[in-house]
């Protein structure tokens, strides 16, 4: 099975401070996504990544696809409070076969911003 | 729309109990997949199913068995309820993960706790 390794697994900022969280597979990913999960809440999408050098960026938040799509990083920029929550990276397993549809996921990287 | 919808929401279980938990999607979504949320460990697959009539097993699929009768729907069964299972479970659905913005759309969870 595909392993998704996050790092670092919790990070505290303060307000302002830019900041990065990384995915990391030992396997291709075909398709990236990137969540955010306030506590004791649901999961909001943020984006999807697919294609190799791929990057997409949403209000302060980017994230990139490496070329050998084995890696991904989001990027906080001038982080606020609200930016404060679990991240989680999910990729799919294979692009074909049985295995089509498994969507698993990173251990997760808590973030707290200070204000 | 009502998206995914997850019932219930809290549940207590003795040990050795059994229940079902309800996911509901209005989406016509091919794939759904159950997933256990537990602190430091991230979204764990539990099952997965890529169509009506078609399940596999995700990462921990022990005490725990699908099926996927209707498009609809995607029921998660516990057997014989354990400690272990304490967990927040999520229940998500998509067109086909992988491709280009196919948004995974997840439930609001359901937090069982087994005594």
């Amino acid at each position: 099975s595909q392993e998704l390794e996050q790092s670092p697994q919790s990070l505290i900022v303060q307000e302002g401070k830019n900041l990065t969280i990384n995915c990391t597979s030992s396997k291709t990913l075909y398709g990236l996504y990137w969540y955010k999960q306030k506590y004791g809440e649901g999961l909001i999408f943020l984006m999807m990544l697919q294609k190799g050098g791929e990057e997409k960026s949403h209000e302060k938040i980017t994230a990139k696809l490496d070329e050998k799509k084995q890696q991904s990083s989001l990027h906080i920029t001038a982080s606020q409070p609200s930016h404060a929550g679990i991240y989680l990276c999910g990729a799919v397993a294979n692009a074909g076969g049985t295995s089509y549809g498994k969507l698993t996921f990173g251990q997760g990287t808590i973030l707290t911003v200070h204000p | 729309n009502a998206g995914v919808t997850q019932t219930p929401k809290f549940q207590v279980l003795k040990t050795g109990q059994s229940m079902t938990l309800q996911c509901a999607q209005d989406m016509n979504h091919e794939y759904m997949s159950w997933y256990r949320q537990d602190p430091g460990m991230g979204l764990r697959l539990i099952h997965y199913s890529v169509g009506a009539g078609i399940t596999d097993q995700g990462e921990v699929p022990n005490g725990y068995n699908v099926s996927r009768s209707t498009t609809e729907d995607f029921p998660l069964r516990l057997l014989s309820a354990a400690p272990s299972q304490t967990s927040v479970y999520f229940c998500a659905s998509s067109y086909s993960p992988g491709y280009q913005n196919t948004e995974a759309f997840f439930g609001q969870g359901t937090r069982l706790t087994v005594v």
